[in-house]
Parts: C-alpha cells; structure tokens; sequence
C-alpha cells in the first residue's frame, strides 16, 4: 500500500520559476524523504526531514513538514532544465518495522 | 565509492519462464532492499534485508517469487514462473542505516519485460 500521495500529478514550468510540490500522508511518522527520478535511472536521495523538524533547506530545494496536517511539501527553487524528473516522497511511519513506503510521484517538466 | 551495482539492465522473457536478478550494495551498507516500479507508479517494497535476515517480505508473492542475501552483501530476486504482470523495474537499494532511519542509495534498475 502507498502512504504518501503527491500533488500534483504532473508539473510544467519555465526555467528560472520555482516549483512546489505537496506529499499527504495517512498514518505518524519517524521520517519523510525526497527523492528524485530521471527518465530510465534509480531513485536519488534529496533530502530527509525528521517528524520534529519543521523545515530543513539544501541547495535550491526547501522542505516542509506539517506532522498537524500530515503534509510535506518540496520547494525547488529558480529550476532548471534539468530538475525536468518525477519527483517521489516517501514515509518511514512509525511502528515495529521501519521501512520507506513511496508515493506514486510527481513528474515535473522544466521548460528551458 | 561505488554505487549500488545491479544487473542485468535488462530482460525480456516469455511469461512462465525464469529470471533472476542480482545487486552488489555499497560496501559496509547492512540494509538491503528491493522494490518493484511498475510503469507510472511509485517503487513498491517487496523485501528488506537487514544483513542476511529478512526484515519484511510482507509484500513479497511469495509463491512465484524469492530472495536471498549471501553473507549479508550480495543478493539476489527470483522470479519464477513470471508472469505478464510482472514486467516492471527491479530497483535494488542499500542503507548505511537500519531500516529507513537515514538514506536510501538506488541501483539504476533491472527492467523486466514478460511476454
């Protein structure tokens, strides 16, 4: 079963916009990470907030976490042509096995 | 450093028959695991390894498909017999951490297609 669901679905922008992206989530967590996907590769580790963090920044990508509201939201900032890639939050809920469970992502197109 | 190695990169095959899957982890990495990306959705866990026991197959089609970790480095997914349903990527990761307290490194994927 999936945890975290991504909205929206699909993303188009101009180069040089920025590019917000919301992860929901159903039950508590120990974590919540980012990863970032191109076209035919392996997933690639973005960032991680910790259920007591509120906001942790790297680079040109802000996060969020709203433990309330049970919400994320990525911030990627000035894009690029290449940030064009499905974007994919993933939980580590809280319970006896930790595990990451992965939404179904978000693909964002950057227009150069 | 060395990634996390997979291979093959690909495969096709006739539904029924047999394939297997093999992953190299970063080196000293105790968490091992593989995930199954079905076109236009999110990776699906179907086995956690921490060194060579098994974590979590609760998602794991446990009558077609298996997995081992060989001295808690290499590991290897089986599927067999393989069905239409099971064309996918084979994503395989490791962690330096236990379960997912910290980062996931990913291979680049074994593609699978079943005819």
């Amino acid at each position: 079963s999936q945890q975290g669901e991504e909205d929206p679905q699909a993303l188009s922008i101009q180069e040089g916009e920025n590019a917000t992206m919301n992860c929901s989530y159903k039950t508590s967590i120990n974590n919540l990470q980012w990863y970032r996907q191109n076209s035919g590769r392996g997933l690639v580790h973005l960032i991680l907030i910790r259920s007591n963090e509120r906001e942790k920044h790297s680079g040109r990508l802000r996060v969020t976490l709203d433990t309330s509201k049970k919400s994320s939201s990525l911030l990627i900032t000035a894009s690029r042509a290449a940030d064009t890639a499905s974007y994919f939050c993933a939980t580590d809920a809280t319970g006896a096995n930790s595990k990451l469970t992965f939404g179904k992502g978000i693909t964002l197109s950057v227009r150069p | 450093e060395a990634g996390v190695a997979q291979s093959p990169r690909y495969k096709i095959i006739e539904k029924r028959q047999s394939v297997a899957f093999w992953c190299n982890p970063i080196s000293g990495h105790a968490t091992l695991y593989w995930y199954q990306q079905i076109l236009g959705q999110g990776p699906k866990l179907l086995i956690q390894f921490q060194n060579n026991g098994v974590v979590d197959d609760s998602q794991l089609p446990k009558d077609r498909f298996s997995a081992e970790r060989l001295k808690g480095v290499d590991s290897t997914l089986k599927i067999q017999p393989a069905k239409l349903e099971d064309s996918a990527v084979y994503l395989c990761a490791s962690s330096f951490l236990p379960g997912a307290g910290g980062e996931l490194f990913f291979g680049e994927g074994s593609r699978l297609t079943v005819l």
